[in-house]
Order: structure tokens, then C-alpha cells, then sequence
């Protein structure tokens, strides 16, 4: 049974350090794994995408990597602002469990000004 | 291009009701998935439906059922409510095995 764990639960930092997430998994037999960010209350919005075949992906100031076989991906912020704080998801697809989506609990991160 | 939307956005319900709640996919979108976030934890899923048919289901129960439409739009209905299915209730769509999409969530309270 896969299950996803991220760790800190929770993290504070002041403005403009670069800080990293954590996400593993215990199943490497994944389809590929999504990093999202969910502001309280509200829904998801996806911020990468890595397909199983890849190793990382990058937009703007944030960079995920994927290492399957010790079943782990990271999000590193580059520069982190007020704005970035919020709920980090990690979330894994199976390559043989449909389309269901397997969550972690998620980072609250908090980028003090 | 509109996004995935949810209605409503809040809703109040006693234990014992039934409640249903709405999605409409992101354009060109043709799966549907529902996750239920409990506060503070991540999102469960509860069923995925594709062509109309419920293509997978996570582990909760019978209490909980679904609809696809033939325009992809989607239900979901929870009967009998539980105190503990006080949650925010997430839609996704998605093509196919693609990158999923979510809905800003309908945010249901159980008094």
C-alpha cells in the first residue's frame, strides 16, 4: 500500500532564504507525482508535474526533482517571499492503481517578512 | 478558459441529511475525480468517473455516490451525514491519466 510522508509538518523562515521540502514515498511504482500549494480554505493549484521517466522540473523559483528508487522528490524555493506561505502537497499516481491520487499532509510553510 | 468550478462554495447540513454537491470540469476535460480533505490533513480520495461510470473507488462508504453526466459534469452525494464527514470536499478533472486539475472545494459542516 503506498503511502506518502512529508516532512516538517511545518516550517518558518524569514524572507529570502532558499529553503527544501521533503516527500517520500514507499512504493517506487509511480506513474508520476504532482507538488501542489492550497492557500487556507481554498483548493489546489498544481505547481509541477514529474513523469516517472524524469529526474526533475522547474518553473520560475521552484525546482522538484524525483529519485525513485529511494523513493523520494523535493521542492526547493529559491528566494522565498510572504507570498509563498501556505500548504505544500506532495501527491503520487500509482502506475497500477487507476487515477487516484495518494496525498501526504502536507508542509504549512510560513515566510516571515 | 474556465477552470474547475464547485457549488456551492458553503454548506451547513445536520447529521442525518443528505447533501449533494456539483463540479464541472476544465474545459476538454473528461475525468472527474472526488477527494474529501479532513482539516489539516491531506486529501482522500473517494471515487474517480470516466464515460459516465465510476472507474475506481477509494475506501469509503456505500454513504458515498457519484455521477458523471454526459457533458463530464459531476455529483456528489453523501447520505445519512456523519459529524465526521465535516470536511472540504475537492473536485478534480483531468484527461485520461493526465495531470489532474482541482476545483476551489465546497467546504461542508456537519452540526
Amino acid at each position: 500500500k503506498q503511502e506518502v510522508t512529508q516532512i516538517p509538518a511545518a516550517l518558518s523562515v524569514p524572507e529570502g532564504e532558499n529553503l527544501v521540502l521533503n516527500c517520500s514515498f514507499t512504493d517506487s511504482a509511480i506513474y508520476n507525482l504532482q507538488w501542489f500549494r492550497q492557500d487556507p480554505g481554498k483548493g489546489l493549484t498544481s505547481l509541477l508535474l514529474i513523469q516517472s521517466s524524469q529526474r526533475e522540473q522547474t518553473s520560475g523559483r521552484l525546482n522538484a526533482s524525483l529519485d525513485k528508487s529511494s523513493g523520494r522528490s523535493t521542492l526547493y524555493i529559491a528566494a522565498s517571499q510572504p507570498g509563498d506561505s501556505a500548504t505544500y502537497l506532495c501527491a503520487v499516481k500509482g502506475n497500477n492503481q487507476g487515477g487516484k491520487l495518494i496525498f501526504g499532509q502536507g508542509t504549512e510553510l510560513s515566510v516571515k517578512p | 478558459d474556465a477552470g474547475v468550478t464547485q457549488s456551492p462554495t458553503h454548506l451547513i447540513k445536520t447529521r442525518g441529511q443528505q447533501v449533494t454537491l456539483r463540479c464541472s470540469p476544465k474545459s476538454g476535460h473528461d475525468t472527474v475525480s472526488w477527494y474529501q480533505q479532513a482539516l489539516g490533513q491531506g486529501p482522500q480520495f473517494i471515487f474517480q468517473y470516466y464515460e459516465e461510470e465510476e472507474r475506481q473507488r477509494g475506501n469509503f462508504p456505500d454513504r458515498f455516490s457519484g455521477h458523471q453526466f454526459p457533458n463530464y459534469s459531476s455529483e456528489l452525494n453523501v447520505n445519512a451525514l456523519l459529524l465526521g464527514d465535516s470536511a472540504l470536499y475537492l473536485c478534480a478533472s483531468n484527461t485520461w491519466d493526465n495531470e489532474q486539475f482541482f476545483g476551489p472545494g465546497t467546504r461542508l459542516t456537519v452540526l
